[in-house]
């Protein structure tokens, strides 16, 4: 069974924290993301990747960074981690996009 | 930006009814895709629609993909508690997919037994 497995279900940090998400796909996709998830806002695209080394902007990256040293690997990196934080994160991989995305069973990070 | 609308927000019903929940823009996607997900999960593929006018059978699961390629629509026959969760929807930006899908804010569904 292909999965996308996110290294933590529960995370709280502290402000001014640098926090990391790990994410890791056993699928051999190009692309992977990383979304957030909240009430009323649906899901955001934070940042997405579609080789090792290659990052590219979404629609919400400040506060963020990225990084995928390796194809299975795409880490999510809040650099001084605020309240405004406080989310779902959802991460996903697809080989092609048109055609499904896998998500991760994703990180609740609550920001104190 | 390309923006999705889905409605209703919220709907309750009984177990046995049916349902429709309808995800209307005003761009074009290249493809449309529907996706389920449960409290403290992420979300599940349901269905890919790719041609304008296709629809897609998934057991009790209806999927329409409008002809301008602008709208879908998802329809439940004889709805199940286990139906319950969050729907969502989510357009193929102009990049082909590999740099994100746009997604609708969700149908909170729940079937009453």
């Amino acid at each position: 069974d292909v999965k996308v497995t996110q290294s933590s279900r529960y995370l709280v940090k502290r402000t001014g924290e640098k926090v990391f998400l790990e994410c890791v796909q056993d699928m051999d996709h190009e692309n992977m993301f990383w979304y957030r998830q909240d009430p009323g806002l649906g899901l955001r695209l934070i940042y997405f990747s579609y080789d090792v080394k290659m990052k590219e902007k979404g629609d919400i990256p400040e506060g963020y960074s990225v990084s995928r040293e390796k194809k299975e690997r795409f880490s999510l990196i809040l650099e001084s981690a605020s309240t405004n934080q406080t989310s779902m994160y959802l991460c996903a991989s697809s080989p092609d996009g048109r055609y499904g995305y896998t998500f991760g069973s994703g990180t609740r990070l609550t920001v104190v | 930006t390309q923006l999705l609308e889905q409605s209703p927000q919220f709907l309750s019903i009984q177990e046995g009814e049916n349902l429709t929940v309808y995800c209307n823009s005003s761009s074009v996607f290249s493809s449309l895709q529907w996706y389920r997900q449960e409290p403290g999960e992420g979300p599940v593929l349901l269905v890919t629609v790719v041609t304008g006018g296709e629809v897609k059978k998934l057991k009790r699961l209806t999927f329409q993909f409008g002809d301008a390629r602008k709208d879908s629509s998802l329809h439940i026959t004889a709805a199940q508690p286990g139906d319950t969760g969050l729907y969502l929807c989510a357009g193929v930006r102009s990049g082909g997919g590999a740099d994100g899908l746009t997604f609708g804010k969700g149908t909170h569904l729940i079937i009453q037994p």
